[in-house]
Order: structure tokens, then C-alpha cells, then sequence
């Protein structure tokens, strides 16, 4: 129990275009979900909280207006990375949570790595 | 400041030897000590979880110990196989909040 996925396992993109990667909850309902970049050799870095049906709370120094973050159901979030840039290359890695059931664990996806050309 | 280290930040070791990884950590007030198996590319895959009131927990090969007096944490492998590398990520989660305090990680290497 408790999976977590994520969609596209791995991307590609030109510089400028924007990438959409989804988060998803297999086998419980997330109330919150978080999403962390991971820089090669470097620990996760928490960038927002989402929480179903609201708006997501930012980490200091993350751009809300080039990642949006949308938690429109209980088993799906989504982070998109608006006119991506080279530095935006990363591997964002997404967790979820469900407190009512779960307690305060928080159980990640497998990642996607993101490669901005 | 909530922070956690680990060392070291990186091992290499024979198949079948034992390795011990150690995290120190200032977190208050500190709720639980997580450790955490990172494979190259993948996300983080939870090995055990501690209280303040647990010594020890163990999860097959591997024991972790948590010092809650000392803030001292270790990750003890035995008979480590080449399965085994990967990054080892010691993760405090303070009490109130949802946000997890993440160590910089320990690369283990587990050679032929």
C-alpha cells in the first residue's frame, strides 16, 4: 500500500517550453502532497506544499509563478515548470501524505528527471 | 536551526563487509528519525523509522540506532551486497509541522 507515481519518469525539452509532471496517489487519498528538487550529489529541497483545493505554499526562493503547482483532487497533483530554462534541469521528486489515515508519513514517487536543452 | 549531518559523505566498501553511517541532528522539537535508501534515480525508499523513545529498529540487513539524548543516529549494513549502493538519506521529522528535515546523504559504494 501507500505508492506513489509520477508521469513522465523522464523529459526532454527545449529551452523555453513548459513541462507538465503529475503526482499521483495509487492506493490512498493525499491530503497533502509536497514536491522537492534534487541536484546532483545534493539532498531533496523542499520547493512547495500542496494541500487538495487550495493554493500551494512555496519554500523562500522558489518562484510560484514558474512552478505551479495545481492539487485539483485528492489523488493527483501537478507541478509545471513554465518556460523552462537549462538551470531548471533537475530531478523533482514528489511525496504524499495523508494524514487522517496515514499519520505524518510521507511516501515519495520515483522522481522525474527533467533535462532542459 | 533544524539541521541534520551525516558522515560520512561517502563509502566504499568490499561485498560483504559491514558499514555503520552516521547522522547527528539539532531538531526541536523533534518528533521521529527516519532513514532512507536512495537508488540512483529513483526516489527515496523509507528503511526504518524512530521515535525519541526507540534505541533501535531493525528492517533485515540493516539496524538503525537513535542516541535521543546525543541527537546521534547510525545505520549499521551487515553483509552488504552490491545492491546496496546507494545513497542513505537520514531524515528528522520535527513534531507540528509536516516538513522533514533532510540530511545531505551518505554514498555508499559496495564493490565486487
Amino acid at each position: 500500500g501507500a505508492v506513489v507515481s509520477q508521469h513522465p519518469s523522464w523529459v526532454i525539452c527545449k529551452s523555453g517550453t513548459s513541462v507538465k509532471i503529475e503526482c499521483r496517489s495509487l492506493d490512498f487519498q493525499a491530503t497533502t502532497m509536497f514536491w522537492y528538487r534534487q541536484f546532483p550529489k545534493q539532498s531533496l529541497m523542499l520547493m512547495a506544499t500542496s494541500n487538495e483545493g487550495s493554493k500551494a505554499t512555496y519554500e523562500q526562493g522558489v518562484e510560484k509563478d514558474k512552478f505551479l503547482i495545481n492539487h485539483a483532487s485528492l489523488t493527483l497533483s501537478t507541478l509545471t515548470v513554465t518556460s523552462a530554462h537549462p538551470e531548471d534541469s533537475s530531478f523533482y521528486i514528489c511525496s504524499a501524505r495523508d494524514f487522517a489515515s496515514l499519520g505524518s508519513e510521507q511516501f515519495f514517487g520515483p522522481g522525474t528527471r527533467l533535462t532542459v536543452l | 536551526k533544524n539541521q541534520v549531518e551525516q558522515s560520512p559523505q561517502s563509502l566504499i566498501i568490499l561485498e560483504g563487509k559491514n558499514c555503520t553511517l552516521q547522522c547527528n541532528y539539532t531538531v526541536s522539537p523533534f518528533s521521529n528519525l527516519r532513514w532512507y535508501k536512495q537508488d540512483t534515480g529513483r526516489g527515496p525508499v523509507s528503511l526504518t523509522i524512530m521515535t525519541f523513545s526507540e534505541n533501535t529498529k531493525s528492517n533485515g540487513r540493516y539496524t538503525a540506532t537513535l542516541d535521543a539524548d546525543t541527537k546521534q543516529s547510525s545505520l549499521h549494513i551487515t553483509a552488504s551486497q552490491l545492491s546496496d549502493s546507494a545513497s542513505y538519506i537520514c531524515v528528522a521529522a520535527p513534531s507540528g509541522t509536516y516538513k522533514y528535515i533532510f540530511g545531505t546523504g551518505t554514498r555508499l559504494k559496495v564493490l565486487a
